[in-house]
């Protein structure tokens, strides 16, 4: 069964760097991703495609501070110098015949 | 600009039907295969429904198989969901979302509006 994982939470200062990590079930280490940003009482938003070789693409005016990386069946969103605006859930997301969903971090600013 | 605008949420009590439209513009509406994405309160996204870009193939989650049907008219640049038997679980702010290609990623959401399932 294709399951996504990630932690439910993670915190950073302002103008640091973190890393949040989408896990992938076994047997499914070759998919892609895709990350999706939610601002507080906002829809979500396309941050990028993250393919497995740690390739990517991303989505209209999202800005350089946001990178993706891969390693096995790892996928990783890191966001540098972090500012306010950033303090969001962020889920992972892949496809099969239909969507699935990591279950989001929820990324506190300090 | 890809604009995606849904509207027909509303309260509604058990057992009740409701249905859900996505008015899409900025973009070849027929073009694009199409989703509905639910948030409940409090939760994280679930995938409700998928549809292909001329309606062909459609695949729904277990949890509305059988209560929910999506479609499209591209005439009209349009998606819906209508949802019949509806439960108390299936309160939640619903999305209409975009795929960027062919069996791919979603690339652009909508503002989401919202069901409340409740007597």
């Amino acid at each position: 069964q294709l399951v996504l994982t990630q932690s439910p939470s993670a915190s950073a200062s302002l103008g640091a760097s973190v890393k949040l990590t989408c896990t992938l079930s076994s047997g499914h280490s070759s998919y892609a991703i895709a990350w999706h940003q939610q601002q507080p009482e906002k829809g979500p938003r396309y941050l990028m495609k993250l393919n497995s070789d740690g390739s990517h693409s991303k989505g209209d005016g999202i800005p350089d501070r946001f990178s993706g990386s891969s390693s096995g069946a790892e996928r990783y969103l890191t966001i540098s110098s972090l500012q306010s605006e950033d303090e969001a859930d962020y889920y992972c997301q892949t496809w099969g015949t239909g969507k699935v969903f990591g279950g989001g971090t929820k990324l506190t600013v300090l | 600009e890809v604009q995606l605008v849904e509207s027909g949420g509303g309260l509604v009590q058990p057992g009740g039907s409701l249905r859900l439209s996505c008015a899409a513009s900025g973009f070849t509406f027929s073009s694009y295969e199409m989703n509905w994405v639910r948030q409940a309160p409090g939760k994280g996204l679930e995938w409700v429904s998928y549809i292909s870009s001329s309606g062909s193939t459609i695949y729904y989650a277990d949890s509305v198989k059988g209560r929910f049907t999506i479609s499209r008219d591209n005439a009209k640049n349009s998606l819906y969901l209508q949802m019949n038997s509806l439960r108390a679980e299936d309160t939640a702010v619903y999305y209409c979302a975009r795929d960027r290609g062919s069996y791919s990623e979603i690339d652009y959401w909508g503002q989401g509006t919202l069901v409340t399932v409740s007597s």
